[in-house]
């Protein structure tokens, strides 16, 4: 069965650090990955995706995420975080299979603080 | 945003009636997904389906079930509710070379 893994449940930064959220994957073939982001009382919209070509995939707000095959990791980073950057990142992962199973982990808290 | 419509978004109900939750699509698209968000849990799959009449179990489907009978709509079901199903229920689509998107999600009390 495919899962993922989100190291960090809480992270904590001021305005302008830079960030880094970890997300690893088990899965035995092809996959699609997908970070998404969710505003306190929201649902969850897209950050950004990756299904193939450059692993080094860039969304909106500045995130970028880079495909490490090898590592089976999917690692979110922004340069210089904001304080409306506040919220909670999920990352997701969908195998190549015709059913489609999208699992998501965990999720990580990113406070900012100004 | 995505054509989708979850209802009822608010509901209250006591331990041991059933429920039943609509997801409505307008977008024609083929996967459909339940998830249940609780804290500390992230997203957790309940039931999911890969087009019309099929489903499959997600890793927390006990206690839950689903019905497809056409495109636009995927209903998931409480036979008998419990106050551990107290949780914050999103419906979600996709399309194959998509990303999901998400409805506005349900919460639902159990007392």
């Amino acid at each position: 069965a495919q899962s993922v893994s989100q190291h960090n449940h809480h992270v904590i930064l001021s305005e302008a650090a830079s960030l880094e959220l970890g997300c690893n994957y088990s899965y035995g073939g092809t996959v699609n990955l997908f970070w998404y982001v969710q505003y306190p009382g929201q649902h969850l919209q897209l950050l950004l995706k990756y299904f193939s070509g450059d692993p080094l995939v860039k969304g909106i707000k500045g995130f970028e995420a880079e495909f490490i095959k090898s590592k089976f990791s999917f690692n979110l980073r922004k340069p210089s975080v904001q304080w409306s950057d506040t919220a909670e990142y999920f990352c997701a992962v969908v195998g190549s299979g015709s059913a489609r199973q999208l699992t998501f982990g965990s999720g990580t808290q990113l406070t900012v603080l100004p | 945003d995505a054509g989708i419509t979850q209802s009822p978004r608010h509901k209250v109900t006591e331990t041991g009636t059933p429920v039943t939750l609509r997801c409505h699509q307008t977008e024609n698209h083929r996967y459909m997904y339940w998830y249940r968000q609780d804290p500390g849990h992230g997203l957790r799959l309940i039931h999911y389906s890969y087009g019309v009449k099929d489903t499959d179990k997600g890793e927390v489907s006990d206690g839950y079930s689903v019905s497809r009978s056409k495109t636009e709509d995927f209903l998931l079901t409480l036979e008998s509710a419990t106050s551990s199903q107290t949780s914050v229920y999103f419906c979600a689509i996709s399309e194959m070379n998509t990303e999901a998107f998400f409805g506005q999600g349900t919460r639902l009390t159990v007392v």
